[in-house]
């Protein structure tokens, strides 16, 4: 199975956008989601696929592909938006799940 | 409203077992992938476990392959993980999760979790 890899944290000023990279082989062939988890909380699905955003997901949130990467940005960053990140994606079987480590966001 | 209800978690002994539960309402059920998703304390997300809609296929991780087993009862609207010769390392919130139609591996509805605790 192919890993996942996501920098463990990042910081952004209120209003600014912030970048969240998730790297891996399997990216190039199957699309990335991303989940929001704030401490306590069951995670929430903000991003899937290319680039869909479930009802109720602002638009702030958007996602974008490059070779082996997939990014989560979110442009003007809220005070709400602080919580921990993670991308999934099928590893190259197509059959097994994995999960990145999680980037934690912090709005200053 | 979709909801997905988990229970059945606990304290067990090493190489006990113990069954999860996952009541689903709110949407067809039958229509739908389900997944298990566990969540070890202070520490990240973990897949490991998906059941296709009518159980014909079934995946698994590694670390669980041979000791758990997912399945569900569409007529009762329930998903269940069925965990056997549990060992420390299976101490997590464990969520059911459900798939998006047409973009497996994308969850888009969580349970709240429940925790299951391996310690002698």
């Amino acid at each position: 199975s192919s890993e996942l890899t996501q920098d463990p944290a990042v910081s952004v000023a209120l209003g600014q956008t912030v970048r969240i990279t998730c790297r891996g082989d399997s990216l190039r062939t199957y699309y990335a989601s991303w989940y929001q988890q704030k401490p306590g909380q069951a995670p929430v699905l903000v991003i899937y696929g290319k680039n869909n955003r479930p009802s109720g997901i602002p638009d702030r949130f958007s996602g974008s592909y490059s070779g082996n990467a997939a990014s989560l940005t979110i442009t003007g960053a809220q005070a709400e938006d602080e919580a921990d990140y993670y991308c999934n994606s099928r590893d190259s079987s197509g059959k097994v799940v994995v999960f990145g480590g999680g980037t934690k966001v912090t709005v200053l | 409203e979709v909801q997905l209800v988990e229970s059945g978690g606990g304290l067990v002994q090493p190489g006990g077992s113990l069954r999860l539960s996952c009541a689903a309402s709110g949407f067809t059920f039958t229509t739908y992938s389900m997944n298990w998703v566990r969540q070890a304390p202070g520490k990240g997300l973990e897949w490991i476990s998906y059941i296709t809609s009518g159980s014909s296929t079934t995946y698994y991780a590694d670390s669980v392959k041979g000791r758990f087993t997912i399945s569900r009862d569409n007529a009762k609207n329930s998903l269940y993980l069925q965990m056997n010769s549990l060992r420390d390392e299976d101490t997590a919130v464990y969520y059911c999760t459900r798939d998006v139609i047409a973009a497996a591996g994308s969850y888009d509805y969580w349970g709240q979790g429940t925790l299951v605790t391996v310690s002698s």
